[in-house]
Parts: C-alpha cells; sequence; structure tokens
C-alpha cells in the first residue's frame, strides 16, 4: 500500500527556534500534499494544500511566513515552522495524494510529528 | 460548501459488541467516501473507502455502504475488539478533484472494553 513518512516524529525546541518537518511519500508520486494541525482530541485542521513546483495555497488564518511549505518534489514535501513559539506546540500530520490510476482521490497520511516549543 | 456530520462521541462499548458510527454527509455532485482511522499519538490510517453509490467499502471486519438516498456512510463492525479502541473519522472527497482536500467529520472515539 501506499505509505507516507515524515520526519521527526518528536521534536522538542526552544523558542524562536525553527524546525523543519519532513513529509515522503515512499513508493508513490504525489502532486499534491496537505499539512494538518491537531490539537488534542480534535479533528484535524487544514493549514495548506502543497503542490509540486509551485507556491503552496494557505488557509484563511494561516500565516505563510510562519508556517514556510516548500513542495519540492513529487515525493517531497516539507513545513518549517518558524520563530517558533509555545502556542505552535501541536502534532502536524501531512498528507499525500496519489498522482494517478484508481486511487486518485485518496490521501495517505503520515505518522505525525508532534512538536513542543518550550 | 462540503461537510461531513458523525455522531458525536464517546462511544464505549464491551469487547465484541455491535459497533456502528453514523455518518452522514453534504456534498455536490456524487463525492469518494471514506473512514480514516487514528491510532493514540498516530497518524490517520485509510480504513475504507466507497468511489460510487452502493458501493461498499469493507477492510479488518468493518463496512460502510455508500448511501446516496441518504447521503449517508455509516461504518459497522459486527463484534469490536479492545484493540478497535482508537477515533474514527468519516470524510469526503470531490472525485477526480485535483487540489481539493479532504473534509472531514469531527471524529468518533471509540473505547472497547474487554
Amino acid at each position: 500500500g501506499a505509505v507516507v513518512s515524515q520526519h521527526p516524529s518528536r521534536v522538542i525546541c526552544k523558542s524562536g527556534t525553527s524546525v523543519k518537518i519532513e513529509c515522503r511519500s515512499l513508493d508513490f508520486q504525489a502532486t499534491t500534499m496537505f499539512w494538518y494541525r491537531q490539537f488534542p482530541k480534535q479533528s484535524l485542521m487544514l493549514m495548506a494544500t502543497s503542490n509540486e513546483g509551485s507556491k503552496a495555497t494557505y488557509e484563511q488564518g494561516v500565516e505563510k511566513d510562519k508556517f514556510l511549505i516548500n513542495h519540492a518534489s513529487l515525493t517531497l514535501s516539507t513545513l518549517t515552522v518558524t520563530s517558533a513559539h509555545p502556542e505552535d506546540s501541536s502534532f502536524y500530520i501531512c498528507s499525500a495524494r496519489v498522482a494517478g490510476g484508481p486511487a486518485v482521490d485518496t490521501q495517505y497520511f503520515g505518522p505525525g510529528t508532534r512538536l513542543t516549543v518550550l | 460548501g462540503d461537510s461531513v456530520t458523525q455522531m458525536e462521541g464517546p462511544v464505549t462499548l464491551s469487547e465484541e459488541a455491535f459497533l456502528t458510527i453514523n455518518c452522514t454527509y453534504t456534498a455536490t455532485g456524487y463525492p469518494s467516501l471514506f473512514w480514516y482511522v487514528q491510532y493514540p499519538g498516530e497518524g490517520l490510517q485509510l480504513l475504507l473507502k466507497a468511489t460510487k453509490a452502493d458501493d461498499k467499502g469493507s477492510n479488518k471486519g468493518f463496512e460502510a455502504t455508500y448511501r446516496k438516498e441518504t447521503t449517508s456512510f455509516h461504518l459497522e463492525k459486527g463484534s469490536v475488539q479492545v484493540s478497535d479502541s482508537a477515533v474514527y473519522f468519516c470524510a469526503l472527497t470531490r472525485r477526480n478533484s485535483g487540489n481539493t482536500p479532504l473534509v472531514f467529520g469531527k471524529g468518533t472515539r471509540l473505547s472497547v472494553i474487554a
């Protein structure tokens, strides 16, 4: 089946530092990747849609200068949380959408990254 | 806009009980429908899906049937196990919609006790 990995799985950083999270589709190509944020016991909140080779589309209320997204290839997207603050602490999850074929509507999710900002 | 409504939890069942988690949707056209499961501390895993009316998705003993007439996609399992304890999300996306993200329900937490 389609596998999406995220790295790191867990990160603790000091306030003011930047953190990069990688999302990779391991065995398929993904023209579109999505980044979500999840607070405890809540559903996923879409942050942005990332397309290979173009600028990401951010949801309303998400600061694009704070959450930098790069989708450099068909298998890799990165989310950088710049100048992180404690309120950015959360569970970040990426997903990748299959580029074509019978599973084209299906999104496959990474295992998530737990960010804690001290 | 498109939306998904699923029953609020938490749902607590004894092992081997029958499970139903209701999900209804509002969408233009004919969306694809999904159930995802999230175990504690993990990302979402695709549980099953259906892409057209009357399709039945099934996996690991779970089933859901795409009901266009009632705009529903209820999740069922005949006999739950403790290992099924997780949060279940119903979701939809427009078919062949390229960049359109999934629309999620709020999730239903299931706890199965021995």
